[in-house]
């Protein structure tokens, strides 16, 4: 079975551009979750998608958007990039509350 | 206080060692998870735990879910597993996930 996959591992990116993550989740999950840990810090709920619908977003601004498709693969779109933007973003999916399984994460850098 | 607490914060070991990190949790949940961050970032699933333990290689995880209290074992440590381990819990009802700050060990040869 295939885990989560996300893409690019990698992205380099220059201030005020926009960068698209994405995320592939386990087949049969129909939620995934995205997180942000920039340099020094912990692991922070970023948004949540389920059935195709945004459920939950935590506390980022609006230039941090995303979207599920009817596969339940899931894009991460961040606008007007700023250097603190500069993090890596893990994509979990999970079915139910019977826990997640995790992709491997972007790092995002912008310069 | 956080909801996901780690000990210890930094945890240095020399090759060979038993290790022990632990995790405890304030909140009802459905799941727990150790994770493995690399120094370059990526981040690998250990272990989802919702009772008892699991076992793979030289990596042990065990939960105590009356003492809302999770540990990582890892026996004969080698440099090679030098990393931050992150504790996670999938909260019951939410599944939304809660994560500890980690714990960076380095196992010196």
């Amino acid at each position: 079975e295939a885990g989560v996959t996300q893409s690019p591992t990698h992205l380099i990116k220059t201030r005020g551009q926009q960068a698209t993550l994405r995320c592939s989740p386990i087949s049969g999950h129909t939620s995934v979750y995205w997180y942000q840990q920039a340099l020094g810090l912990g692991l922070q709920f970023l948004l949540w998608y389920d059935e195709g619908e945004e459920r939950n977003r935590g506390n980022f601004p609006p230039r941090f958007s995303g979207r599920q498709f009817p596969n339940y693969s899931s894009e991460l779109n961040v606008n007007a990039l700023e250097l603190e933007d500069s993090a890596l973003y893990l994509c979990a999916s999970s079915r139910g509350p019977a826990g997640s399984a995790f992709g491997s994460g972007t790092r995002l850098t912008v310069v | 206080k956080n909801e996901v607490e780690q000990s210890p914060q930094n945890l240095t070991a020399q090759e060979g060692e038993f290790i022990t990190i632990n995790c405890s949790y304030s909140v009802g949940i459905s799941a727990l998870h150790w994770l493995q961050q690399h120094p370059g970032g990526g981040i690998v699933s250990l272990f989802m735990l919702s009772s008892g333990k699991k076992k793979h290689g030289r990596l042990i995880a065990t939960i105590n879910i009356q003492e809302k209290h999770s540990s990582l074992h890892i026996t004969a440590s080698h440099p090679r597993d030098s990393a931050v381990y992150i504790c996670a819990v999938t909260q019951g009802g939410s599944e939304k996930l809660v994560f500890g700050k980690g714990t960076k060990l380095t196992v010196n040869p």
